[in-house]
C-alpha cells in the first residue's frame, strides 16, 4: 500500500510564484526523498532529507521534515515553466529494514508562463 | 550517480503476448528495483532483483506474470507475460546510489491492445 499522501493532487500557478507541496507518511523512516517526473518519463531525484534533519535546501528547493507529524513539504521558489511536472515523495525504512522506496500519490504541478 | 539505459522506451503489444524490458546500469549494483506506474497513478514496487538469487515480489505480483532475470550486477530484465489491457502502464527500473537517492531508468510505456 502507498505510504505517502501528497497534497494537493494538482497545483497550477503563475511563473515566478512559489509552489508548496506536502507529503504525509505512516511509519518510521530513515529518510524521505522527493522526485520529479516529466510527462510520464523516468524519475529524477531532487533532494533527500534524513530523519534527524528538519530542513534542507538545494538551489530553489526547500524541504522540511516533521517526524512528529510524519509529514514533509517541498517548496519551489520563483517557479519557472520548466518546473511543470509531477512531484513525488518517497520514504525509505529505517536502517536494517527494507531498501525499497515507498511512493506517495504525487502532485501534478503546472507553471503557467 | 549511476546511469541506466532502459529499453524499449515504448511498445504497443497484442493481448496474450509477452514483452521483455531491459535495464543496463553503467556500474555494478547489488539491488535493482522494478516499478509499475499505472495511468495517472504513483509508482508501485513489483519486485526487488538481487544478483544470484530469486527476485523478491511484492504482494499482488507473482513470478509467473512478471518473471525477472538478473544475470550479473549491471543488467536485469522484467517480462510482462500473457498481457491484457490492464497491464498498460509505465514500467521503470531503479537502483540506489551512495545513500543519496535512487536513479531511475527512463521508463517503458506499454500499451496493450
Amino acid at each position: 500500500s502507498q505510504q505517502g499522501e501528497e497534497d494537493p493532487q494538482a497545483l497550477s500557478i503563475q511563473e515566478g510564484e512559489n509552489a508548496t507541496m506536502n507529503c504525509s507518511y505512516k511509519t518510521s523512516i530513515n529518510n524521505l526523498q522527493w522526485y520529479r517526473q516529466n510527462s510520464g518519463r523516468g524519475l529524477v531525484h531532487l533532494i533527500l532529507i534524513r530523519s534527524n534533519e528538519r530542513e534542507k535546501h538545494s538551489g530553489r528547493l526547500r524541504v522540511t521534515l516533521d517526524t512528529s507529524k510524519k509529514s514533509s513539504s517541498l517548496l519551489i521558489t520563483a517557479s519557472r515553466a520548466a518546473d511543470t511536472a509531477s512531484y513525488f515523495c518517497a520514504t525509505k525504512a529505517p536502517l536494517g529494514g527494507s531498501e525499497k522506496l515507498v511512493f506517495g500519490k504525487g502532485t501534478k504541478l503546472t507553471v503557467n508562463p | 550517480s549511476a546511469v541506466i539505459s532502459q529499453k524499449p522506451s515504448r511498445d504497443i503489444c497484442q493481448r496474450g503476448t509477452s514483452l521483455t524490458i531491459q535495464c543496463q546500469v553503467d556500474s555494478q549494483v547489488t539491488m535493482m528495483f522494478w516499478y509499475r506506474q499505472q495511468p495517472g497513478q504513483s509508482l508501485t514496487l513489483i519486485a526487488t532483483a538481487n544478483q544470484g538469487s530469486e527476485a523478491t515480489y511484492e504482494s499482488g505480483f507473482v513470478i509467473d506474470k512478471f518473471p525477472i532475470s538478473r544475470p550479473n550486477l549491471t543488467f536485469s530484465t522484467l517480462t510482462v507475460s500473457n498481457m491484457s489491457p490492464e497491464d498498460s502502464s509505465i514500467y521503470l527500473c531503479s537502483v540506489p546510489f551512495s545513500g543519496h537517492g535512487y536513479t531511475f531508468g527512463s521508463g517503458t510505456r506499454l500499451t496493450v491492445v
